[in-house]
């Protein structure tokens, strides 16, 4: 099944205690981006990246850091989380980047930060 | 930056048409899409169109593109309980790096 998923889904930590949120995918996409999701804001993206090594910053970076080694494979760093990156964050994909491909979301990570 | 803006909340009875609005002020838009988010789910796409159509449907998935006044609209026929979610109006210039808008909630009673 093709499908995008993240672990973990659920995560209350602690400001400044590093976390990764982990993202894959099956479908050999070269696309891959990280959005968060906060209640009156929309969704937002972090970063994406076009394709391995390749990353670049979205709208709302600040904070968070990613690497893109493998093509299935892009997690998303916070060294040192503070409270207003408690978010939904949701992981997506799609095969080159282009307009007309549909985009695959995965499930969400829930964050809380204290 | 570039800004969609959507009505936060839409009620209907079963069985009416839905209409969801959207407006979004990149000129350059080429594809404009609207995805659902169901509670405790990720987003779906349901449709998108591309900026030199007017209009598209799909089933019971009407959507409206005026591309001078840069409005977007959804309209779902029918509507079902099961339609009750946050509907999402997005769009892109190019690549896949998109603009959402906040969302609206559409509450569908029986």
């Amino acid at each position: 099944e093709a499908q995008v998923t993240q672990n973990p889904r659920y995560l209350i930590t602690v400001t400044g205690k590093k976390l990764t949120v982990t993202c894959s995918q099956n479908m050999n996409h070269e696309y891959m981006s990280w959005y968060r999701q906060d209640p009156g804001l929309g969704l937002r993206q972090i970063y994406y990246s076009m394709n391995v090594e390749v990353t670049d910053k979205g709208d709302v970076p600040e904070g968070y850091k990613v690497s893109r080694k493998e093509k299935r494979n892009f997690p998303l760093i916070l060294e040192s989380p503070s409270p207003n990156q408690t978010s939904l964050y949701f992981c997506a994909s799609s095969l080159q980047g282009q307009g007309e491909e549909t985009q695959y979301f995965g499930p969400g990570t829930r964050l809380l930060v204290l | 930056g570039e800004d969609v803006e959507q009505s936060l909340f839409l009620s209907v009875r079963e069985g009416d048409s839905s209409v969801i609005n959207c407006t979004y002020t990149d000129s350059s838009s080429t594809y404009l899409y609207w995805y659902k988010q169901e509670p405790g789910a990720g987003l779906q796409l349901l449709t998108y169109i591309f900026s030199n159509m007017d209009m598209k449907q799909d089933q019971r998935l009407t959507v409206l593109l005026n591309k001078k006044d840069k409005h977007l609209s959804l309209r779902i026929a029918d509507t079902q309980t099961g339609d009750s979610a946050i509907y999402f109006c997005a769009e892109t210039s190019g690549y896949s790096t998109l603009t959402f808008g906040k969302g609206t909630m559409l509450l569908v009673s029986p």
